[in-house]
């Protein structure tokens, strides 16, 4: 079964820090990768999506990723936070099976 | 814009009762599903649809069951409510395959 790792459960950065979150998915055939965000009080939404092709992939807000199929990750980038980017950060994958598996989630607190 | 909405934002419920989530979708999308989102746990999928009367369990379907009697309304039901099923539920629809999915607001339950 698949299965996807946030390692970081919490990060605290200033704004205007640069954000790296950690995501590694266990399969080894064709996979279809997302990262959702869930800001206080809202519902989950869609940051970013990789299908195919180029693996570096841009999303809303700032935020970018990389998919790097040998280390089997797909990790979250934004080169600057700001404080309204306090938010819950969930990567996903869709594999073998035709669902999603969310990994753990990231609560990231930026400090204005 | 997809529009995800979910009967209740919160409910509370007693210990024996029969629990009824009602989910519905504007966008004419073929998959609907039903999580749980838990502190620490991510989103854990509970029953899947991918068409009319038809369902799927996902990796926690154990006290739980679906209904999908139109293509726009996915119902979760809790045959008799128990405190460890207090978590929020989520639904969620997608256009078919393995495309994104988009969520409703979620419904925080409660079961004394």
């Amino acid at each position: 079964a698949q299965s996807v790792s946030q390692h970081n459960h919490h990060v605290i950065l200033s704004e205007a820090a640069s954000l790296e979150l950690g995501c590694n998915y266990s399969y080894g055939g064709t996979v279809n990768l997302f990262w959702y965000v869930q800001y206080p009080g809202q519902h989950l939404q869609l940051l970013l999506k990789y299908f195919s092709g180029d693996p570096l992939v841009k999303g809303i807000k700032g935020f970018e990723a990389e998919f790097i199929k040998s280390k089997f990750s797909f990790n979250l980038r934004k080169p600057s936070v700001q404080w309204s980017d306090t938010a819950e950060y969930f990567c996903a994958v869709t594999g073998s099976a035709r669902q999603l598996t969310f990994g753990s989630g990231t609560q990231l607190t930026v400090l204005p | 814009d997809v529009k995800v909405t979910q009967s209740s934002r919160y409910l509370v419920k007693r210990t024996g009762e029969k629990v009824f989530l009602e989910c519905v979708q504007d966008m004419d999308h073929e998959n609907m599903f039903w999580y749980r989102q838990d502190p620490g746990l991510g989103l854990r999928l509970i029953y899947f649809s991918y068409d009319v009367k038809m369902k799927e369990k996902g990796d926690i379907p154990e006290g739980y069951s679906v209904s999908r009697e139109k293509k726009e309304r996915f119902s979760l039901i809790l045959e008799s409510a128990s405190t460890n099923q207090t978590s929020m539920y989520l639904c969620a629809s997608s256009p078919g395959g393995e495309r994104e999915q988009y969520f409703g607001p979620g419904t925080r339950l409660t079961v004394t």
